[in-house]
């Protein structure tokens, strides 16, 4: 079955760090960018980061440049995103999503959640 | 940073009626890159159109994209009770800055 799973969200104080995970199933991960995008309680979709099918290449949002790091790894089928110095407002559900031919996000995971309070 | 605007925040239709939604850009969407997807709560948001008018795998005809530069629409031509749910379009011409409308909320009237 052709699928992203993530996981690793929780329960997190401001300034404190977290990774999340998601793996991939059902087709060939390293054939593929892969992306992170988060929704917020209340609010839109926003597009967080990406990195390219071999790890060469990465970018990030604004919003969490400099704090958040995307990583993969072929041989385990897995992307990652590490969290440092987090925020309340990086409080949001968080998804990974394949990059299509060009960037737009032809399959997504289900997401985790990600709280970040005192 | 290319800044989309979705409108009607909500529309309230019932089935087997007609819907369209509208994203507007804030200035002209390179190469017509433009993206809609839908989202049901709990679920993946699920890739509808791409490029502005291609429908992506599986998506039935019903539902059909257009426009070009800085105004896009999504029209969904006859409402399914499936259907309901809060859409985004999203533009990837100025990738790697990648941005999303705020979406639409389709809700059964």
């Amino acid at each position: 079955q052709v699928q992203l799973v993530e996981s690793g969200g929780g329960v997190v104080q401001p300034g404190r760090s977290l990774r999340l995970s998601c793996a991939a199933s059902g087709f060939s991960f390293s054939s593929y960018a892969i992306h992170w995008v988060r929704r917020a309680p209340g609010k839109g979709l926003e597009w967080v980061a990406v990195i390219s099918n071999d790890a060469k290449n990465e970018y990030y949002a604004a919003s969490v440049k400099g704090r958040f790091t995307i990583s993969r790894d072929n041989s385990k089928n897995t992307l990652y995103l590490q969290m440092n110095n987090l925020r309340p407002e990086d409080t949001a559900v968080y998804y990974c999503a394949r990059g299509g031919v060009h960037w737009y996000f032809d399959l997504w995971g289900r997401g985790t959640l990600v709280t970040v309070s005192s | 940073e290319i800044v989309l605007t979705q409108s009607p925040g909500t529309l309230s239709l019932s089935p087997g009626e007609r819907a369209t939604l509208s994203c507007r850009a804030s200035q002209s969407v390179s190469s017509n890159y433009l993206a809609w997807y839908q989202q049901k709560p709990g679920q993946a948001p699920r890739l509808l159109i791409y490029g502005a008018s291609s429908r992506a795998t599986g998506i039935p005809d019903r539902f059909s994209g257009s426009g070009s530069g800085t105004d896009f629409t999504l029209t969904i031509s006859r409402l399914e009770p499936e259907d309901f749910a809060v859409f985004y379009c999203q533009q990837y011409g100025s990738a790697p800055l990648l941005t999303f409308g705020g979406g639409t909320k389709v809700e059964i009237k």
